[in-house]
């Protein structure tokens, strides 16, 4: 079975620390990707990988980098908490989409909800 | 710049009566329209993909259909198990082997014993 796994639940944090996020999947997966989701505004996507330290920017990088030195973990960071970063965090993969018209689902972990004070 | 909108934000119905919740979607160029399943703590669930206009893909009492503008989940007598918010995404393009996906708001389904 997919697996996907956030390492936290809940966390809460302070304004200016620098925070980390970390997302293991056991798929072999090649993509992966962290989006942030908030009442009203749906799932946005921050970054994703689609290999080993290759990353590319979502439609909301900004205040986040990502690591990728292992093909199965992604960390997301927060480089300096704002309270605007209060949120709830999904990570995600995929395969890689090799065949046009097949399109890989993204498989979910459960989340970390981030509180930022 | 690609849409998705959902209706209704939240639906309530009694169990064993059947409805459908919409995805409506502006998109230049659909690769595929993804409907998902979440449960509250919980990340969003995979249910099924559709790729063409009058595809259609049922799972239990779930079936997903596509026409050129919109996307319907009818739901057949269903359950209190059936109760989560049901997430619509499409994809318009790829991204290094990737999907970019855009996703609507969700609609909340309740279903009362």
């Amino acid at each position: 079975d997919v697996k996907v796994t956030q390492s936290s639940r809940y966390l809460v944090k302070r304004t200016g620390e620098k925070v980390f996020l970390e997302c293991v999947q056991d798929m072999d997966h090649e993509n992966m990707f962290w989006y942030r989701q908030d009442p009203g505004l749906g799932l946005r996507l921050i970054y994703f990988s689609y290999d080993v330290k290759m990353k590319e920017k979502g439609d909301i990088p900004e205040g986040y980098s990502v690591s990728r030195e292992k093909k199965e973990r992604f960390s997301l960071i927060l480089e300096s908490a704002s309270t605007n970063q209060t949120s709830m965090y999904l990570c995600a993969s995929s395969l890689y989409h090799r065949a046009p018209g097949y399109n890989q689902p993204q498989h979910f972990g459960d989340g970390t909800r981030l509180s930022i004070l | 710049e690609d849409q998705v909108t959902q209706s209704p934000e939240a639906l309530r119905l009694q169990e064993g009566e059947s409805s459908s919740l919409n995805c409506s979607y502006t998109v230049s160029g659909l690769r595929g329209l993804f409907w998902y399943r979440q449960d509250p703590g919980k990340g969003p669930e995979f249910l099924f993909t559709l790729y063409s206009a009058g595809e259609e893909k049922e799972k239990e009492r779930l079936k997903a259909t596509l026409t050129k503008k919109e996307s319907f989940l009818h739901i057949t007598a269903p359950k209190p198990e059936d109760s989560a918010t049901y997430l619509c995404a499409v994809q318009s393009r790829l991204l290094q082997g990737a999907q970019k996906l855009v996703f609507g708001q969700g609609t909340r389904l309740t279903i009362n014993p």
